[in-house]
This record gives structure tokens, sequence and C-alpha cells, in this order.
């Protein structure tokens, strides 16, 4: 079973950094991997996307502010988040690419990981 | 932008359930519907508008291509009644309908 676990969320002041990964199964050998959130007030919301080749792309809304990465030697895809906002709080889910399929389709998910951004 | 509706449907075990998610451009066949159960993530049902995820069961189907899509559950059981999202997968940045909540009657 493909796995994905994310960390890194909790309570950060407006203005602040913070930097969720994402680690597991899931991670080795994936196409692509994606950072999307999830608040009552937006919904699901896609945050950014990265290949396995390294290119990335981002929402409007954070380009600038959020940096995709991947260690592939540590099989972990990160999301810094600078210059946070109060909505900018919701669950951060990772996810990847559905395997032997076109389309920029997600396959799996991990179980999420909250970001409050509050003063 | 995709619009989904109904945002609620009010349904019992063993009606049939459609949803529906209208794109503002054409998508060709570029669409997934995920289900999503209070406090878990989503999850996959179907891709390319009509493909059933592996492990899906067979009374979930879609259909639809260009603009105008459709969620069809043949015979609702318990585990069903969830919230249902469509999403499309042709372009950057991909967007998210705004969900379908699919609750006890």
């Amino acid at each position: 079973e493909v796995q994905l676990v994310e960390s890194g969320g909790g309570v950060i002041q407006p203005g602040g950094s913070l930097r969720l990964s994402c680690a597991g199964s899931g991670v080795i050998g994936s196409n692509y991997l994606t950072w999307v959130r999830q608040s009552p007030r937006k919904g699901l919301e896609w945050v950014a996307l990265i290949l396995r080749g390294g290119n990335t792309y981002y929402a409007d809304s954070v380009k600038g502010r959020f940096t995709i990465s991947r260690d592939s030697s540590q099989n972990t895809l990160f999301l810094q988040m600078n210059s946070l906002r109060e909505d900018d709080t919701a669950i951060y889910y990772c996810a990847r690419d559905r395997p032997n399929s076109s389309g920029w389709y997600l396959g799996s998910w991990g179980q999420g990981t909250l970001v409050t951004v509050s003063a | 932008q995709l619009t989904q509706s109904p945002a609620y449907i009010s349904a019992s075990v063993g009606d049939r359930v459609t949803i529906t998610c209208r794109a503002s451009q054409g998508l060709s066949g570029w669409l997934a519907w995920y289900q999503q159960t209070p406090g878990k993530a989503p999850k996959l049902l179907i891709y390319g508008a009509s493909i059933l995820q592996t492990g899906v069961p067979s009374r979930f189907s879609g259909s639809g291509s260009g603009t105008d899509f459709t969620l069809t559950i043949s015979s609702l059981q318990p585990e069903d009644f969830a919230t249902y999202f469509c999403q499309q997968a042709d372009t950057f940045p991909l967007t998210f309908g705004g969900g379908t909540k699919v609750g006890i009657k």
C-alpha cells in the first residue's frame, strides 16, 4: 500500500515561516508530487507540484512565497512556506500521481497536516 | 473553474445518485472524481472522466466530455455517504469543484 505521511504543521503568526514534509513509500518512483490544501472557506485548493525531473508549478496565491522541493536521497517532499497569511490556514495534503495514467490525477494522498496562521 | 451541482443530496440506501460537474472551458476527458469522508483525505474514484480507479466498486460510474461531466452511484450504499469532488486534470492551475455532500435522508 502506498504511504504518504505529512508533518510540520502547527500554529504560526502572520508573516512567519513553516516547512512541511511528506515522507513514505509513495514518494519513491513518483512521476510527480503535489501539495493540496483544504479549508472550509476555500474548499480544496491545489498549491504546488514538482515533476520527477524537478520542474515546479505553483498556484498564483502562493507564488513567490512557497517553494516545493524534494530530496530524493531521503525520499521526502517539502513545502517551504514563507510570509504566511491568515488565509493560508488549512489542512495541507501531499499527494502523488496515479501511475500509468496521463493527466494530473492524484492517485494517493497523505492524511494531512493542519497549518493555522493566527496572531 | 469547475461548478458542481447540487451542493447537497439527501438520499437513501439503494437510491441512484447523480452529481454533475460543469467546466468553464473544455477539458476533453481530463477530469477526475474523488470521495472524501470526514477526517480523511480525498480518495480517487474515477479518472479520465469514466475510468474506474482500481478497487472502486462498479456501482460508481463517470461520464461526459468537453464541459459537462457526471458521477453516478447506481445503488447507494451506507459507506457512500460522503462528499464528492471533481477535479480538472488538464492544465495548471489544477482546480477542484466545490463539492457535493451526499447525506442520509
